[in-house]
């Protein structure tokens, strides 16, 4: 089945812990993004990457990291999380075309409700 | 700054047609995008347009108009599994997607 997986579902953890939020794909799709959910603010994108080894920040990078070393893993770092990093996340992935018209339409993962105490 | 605009919320009577606007000020434009969301889940595509007019997809149809800034989402026949969150998302001129807030409709029976 054509997906996008995110691990871990949920996660609670306390201010300056380490963590990741693992995301694969199995669609060979060159193009994988990560975004913020908050309410009233819709989707906020955090990092992108249109093809391995090449990221790009995206509008509220600040606080996070990411690395693109497989095609289908982009996982993403929170070196020292803090309250304001509370959010729901989402991994999405599409089949970058390129050319004058982009037409990707994106796939996305099921969400991880991160929660920083 | 660049900002996209929607109602945040609408209700409709199940049957019934709704239409979702969303007009957008950004720095270029190179398609919009239509999802929707169920609560709790992940957005899910529903329609996308870069060149004006409208294009019809089952009960969904989606319209564009580059020189007004201006799209919507057209809803027919209504089923409470409609009720949902839209968003609205367009790509400017560096390819990065702009998305809107959102609009939750609310189906009533």
């Amino acid at each position: 089945e054509a997906q996008v997986t995110q691990n871990p579902r949920y996660l609670i953890t306390v201010t300056g812990k380490k963590l990741t939020v693992t995301c694969s794909q199995n669609m060979n799709h060159e193009y994988m993004s990560w975004y913020r959910q908050d309410p009233g603010l819709g989707l906020r994108q955090i990092y992108y990457s249109m093809n391995v080894e090449v990221t790009d920040k995206g509008d509220v990078p600040e606080g996070y990291k990411v690395s693109r070393k497989e095609k289908r893993n982009f996982p993403l770092i929170l070196e020292s999380p803090s309250p304001n990093q509370t959010s729901l996340y989402f991994c999405a992935s599409s089949p970058y075309q390129g050319g004058e018209y982009l037409s990707y339409e994106q796939y996305f993962g099921p969400g991880t409700r991160l929660t920083v105490t | 700054g660049q900002n996209i605009d929607q109602p945040t919320e609408m209700t409709a009577t199940e049957g019934a047609i709704v239409q979702i606007n969303c007009t957008y000020q950004t720095s270029g434009f190179n398609g919009l995008f239509w999802y929707q969301q169920h609560a709790g889940e992940a957005p899910t595509f529903l329609s996308y347009n870069v060149l004006d007019g409208l294009e019809e997809k089952g009960r969904f149809s989606s319209f564009l108009s580059r020189s007004k800034g201006y799209s919507y989402l057209l809803l027919k026949e209504l089923q409470m599994k409609d009720s949902a969150s839209y968003l609205c998302a367009v790509i400017d001129s560096n390819y990065l997607l702009i998305w809107g807030a959102g609009t939750k409709l609310i189906i009533k029976p």
